[in-house]
């Protein structure tokens, strides 16, 4: 299994363009998360699914959009990046069922808006 | 912000040592996990204690949650060069099956062989 994959790795944007990451998992696992990493901010949740054809937002979701239209995919889209949106992005997901299930994390985007 | 805090920041200990890193939150919570990121990567799971437990062990890892004074602490005994990472705790406070998680700010751990 390859567990929690995330496609770019690095991307480099200009302000005012847009683009999607892509988050797959073959966990068959229900809830899916997106966060972003700062330095010295830790994790902090962007919008996540619990379940396919569901998303809801989490505490940082200004200027993204995500969507999860298959079970194993969850998009993360920035529509018009800002440099303020300069992060690591990191995918996770996990089981559906009680709350005493870990996450799993893929190896996240480091990206860059000048 | 509900991010939970820890501290230290950093921490910078000779092999075979123990660390010993700690978390504050500021909710009531279902439960409190560890993770630990190795530079470059993601996070990985270390352990999970509900909140009706009071101390939870894995290896040389040994957790313990004060629910009174919303605290947990991480000790790794005889610490290793590879334990070398950053160490989060992360909270679930969510109700109705949401399954969020409030992540703390984090302890960087460095092991000097």
């Amino acid at each position: 299994n390859a567990g929690v994959t995330q496609t770019p790795k690095f991307r480099v944007l200009k302000t005012g363009q847009s683009m999607t990451l892509l988050c797959a998992q073959d966990m068959n696992h229900e809830y899916m998360y997106w966060y972003r990493q700062d330095p010295g901010m830790g994790l902090r949740l962007i919008h996540y699914s619990v379940g396919e054809g569901t998303t809801a937002k989490g505490e940082v979701p200004d200027g993204y959009n995500v969507s999860r239209l298959k079970k194993q995919n969850f998009l993360l889209g920035l529509e018009s990046a800002a440099p303020s949106q300069t992060s690591v992005y990191f995918c996770a997901s996990r089981m559906e069922g009680n709350t005493y299930n870990e996450q799993f994390f893929g190896p996240g985007t480091r990206l860059t808006v000048l | 912000s509900q991010q939970g805090e820890e501290d230290p920041q950093a921490l910078s200990i000779q092999e075979g040592e123990n660390a010993t890193m700690n978390c504050s939150y500021k909710t009531s919570i279902n439960n409190l996990q560890w993770y630990r990121q190795n530079s470059g990567r993601g996070l990985v799971h270390l352990i999970l204690i509900r909140s009706n437990e009071r101390e939870k062990h894995s290896g040389r890892l040994r957790v313990t949650l004060d629910t009174s004074k919303k605290s947990s602490s991480l000790l790794i005994t005889a610490s290793r060069a590879a334990d070398t990472a950053s160490y989060f705790c992360a909270t679930d406070a969510s109700t109705s099956g949401t399954y969020k998680y409030i992540f703390g700010t984090g302890t960087r751990l460095k092991v000097l062989a």
